[in-house]
């Protein structure tokens, strides 16, 4: 199957760190992609991971283990404007994405 | 524009009536996707063209549901005789290639609801 699965809400703390799980279970998936949306937009790209390991961006950091089937992103030093879905998704041509895990950051 | 954009923004039909959703992908952009989004959920996958190639139309919900895409971009996404629970943000995607590091982007989608 390619079921994703992601917890549907955290919260945390302005200023703090916060870690998104993904897990799958597939095969067919060539990577990972990770996307954010806020309510009422459309989503779009934060990282994708085709290697196993971890993947810096900025704030931003994106790790995958394929052969655990897991995946996360790591946010740092929180931003009130961080408050948004973030969506995991697996790539094998057409993306299959997860519920979606709906963060809120509080001052 | 330089992105995806769609048309229209918001569509509010009746039960019963046909509806076509448009989306003009990113001019160069070989792959282009239809997803749906329910309120509060995460993105469904209906149908991903790649190319000349047939269309991957394993996400369509039903035989009500069919897509075309012409001339290697614009696409169209059609719903006959439109239910309640075809109510949701229609978004559609476009991205360079359809493998690997494809990032995908997306226009604002349509918001449709069926009375």
């Amino acid at each position: 199957g390619q079921n994703i699965d992601q917890p549907t809400e955290m919260t945390a703390t302005e200023g703090a760190i916060v870690q998104i799980n993904c897990t799958y279970q597939t095969s067919g998936f060539n990577g990972l992609f990770w996307y954010q949306q806020h309510a009422g937009e459309a989503p779009t790209f934060l990282s994708y991971n085709v290697l196993d390991g971890l993947e810096e961006k900025g704030r931003f950091s994106s790790f995958l283990s394929r052969s655990k089937g897991y995946s996360y992103l790591l946010l740092k030093e929180l931003q009130m404007k961080d408050s948004a879905s973030y969506l995991c998704a697996g790539e094998g041509g057409k993306l299959i994405f997860g519920q979606g895990t709906e963060l809120s950051v509080k001052p | 524009g330089a992105g995806v954009s769609q048309s229209p923004s918001n569509k509010v039909t009746e039960k019963g009536k046909d509806v076509e959703l448009r989306c003009d992908p990113i001019s160069g952009h070989t792959a282009l996707y239809w997803y749906r989004q329910s309120l509060g959920q995460g993105l469904e996958f209906l149908i991903y063209f790649q190319g000349n190639s047939a269309p991957d139309k394993s996400g369509l919900p039903s035989d009500r549901f069919s897509a075309e895409r012409t001339g290697g971009s614009v696409s169209t996404l059609t719903i006959q005789r439109t239910q309640q629970e075809d109510s949701a943000v229609y978004l559609c995607a476009s991205s360079v290639t359809g493998q690997g590091y494809n990032e995908q982007f997306f226009g604002p989608g349509t918001r449709l609801t069926v009375l």
